[in-house]
């Protein structure tokens, strides 16, 4: 089984519609990420939590919003989506208290289509 | 400016060649480093990190240039499986927040 889990993998709707992306991991990191990946534009951070209950903005975390109730799971929601949210999305987790040189670990992302 | 660049490429090489690729960062507090691989529609994976004093796994070598904020990942005796796209990775804060800001990628085809 997969230490990083994202649902749905794939996921097309309507202009306006609401969408909960989720992910869910059995690593134990206390650390959780979504990232947004455009073609030519690389990953951008949309939201990260540190702990349960913790939320910080990304670089482009307008139109969006997250919730962390429990240490394994991080869901991000686009309340009306809108097309130019068409896009690969990934979670990730890192583990804190390993010093500094923590690498992140991704999900299999899930591919957001808006019509 | 970016704050992480990389030359997208592609690269084409041969199989058998060495292929080196270059990401410059602009912060110059940046603790953090890392090369991932990421495969067409996959997930980004991680390959190695990038230690100031330079490291190898296998026939990848990694190098951290301080002075001139880049660091550079070798690529030798390429194999049809190395193609993919290489993502230079850097924590761009100076203490442990754990945030990475990712460049767009260097793309590398080894062909037959």
């Amino acid at each position: 089984d997969a230490d990083v889990t994202q649902t749905p993998r794939n996921r097309i709707t309507k202009t306006g519609k609401r969408i909960m992306l989720e992910c869910s991991q059995t690593k134990g990191h206390d650390r959780m990420y979504w990232y947004r990946q455009d073609p030519g534009l690389g990953l951008r951070l949309i939201y990260y939590s540190f702990d349960v209950k913790d939320i910080n903005k990304g670089e482009i975390s307008d139109g969006y919003s997250v919730s962390r109730q429990a240490q394994a799971k991080f869901s991000l929601s686009l309340e009306s989506a809108i097309p130019n949210q068409t896009a690969l999305y990934f979670c990730a987790t890192s583990d804190p208290g390993r010093g500094d040189n923590q690498p992140q670990h991704f999900g299999d992302g899930t591919r957001l289509s808006i019509l | 400016r970016k704050e992480v660049e990389q030359d997208p490429g592609p690269f084409n090489v041969p199989e058998g060649a060495t292929v080196a690729f270059n990401c410059t960062y602009s912060n110059s507090a940046s603790q953090s480093f890392f090369w991932y691989r990421q495969d067409c529609r996959k997930e980004p994976k991680l390959l190695m990190s990038v230690y100031s004093s330079g490291n190898e796994d296998g026939r990848f070598t990694a190098q951290l240039n301080r002075a001139s904020q880049y660091i550079s990942l070798l690529i030798r005796d390429s194999k049809l499986s190395d193609s993919a796209t290489y993502l230079c990775v850097v924590n761009m804060f100076s203490s442990n927040t754990g945030k990475l800001i990712f460049g767009q990628g260097t793309t590398l085809q080894v062909k037959p």
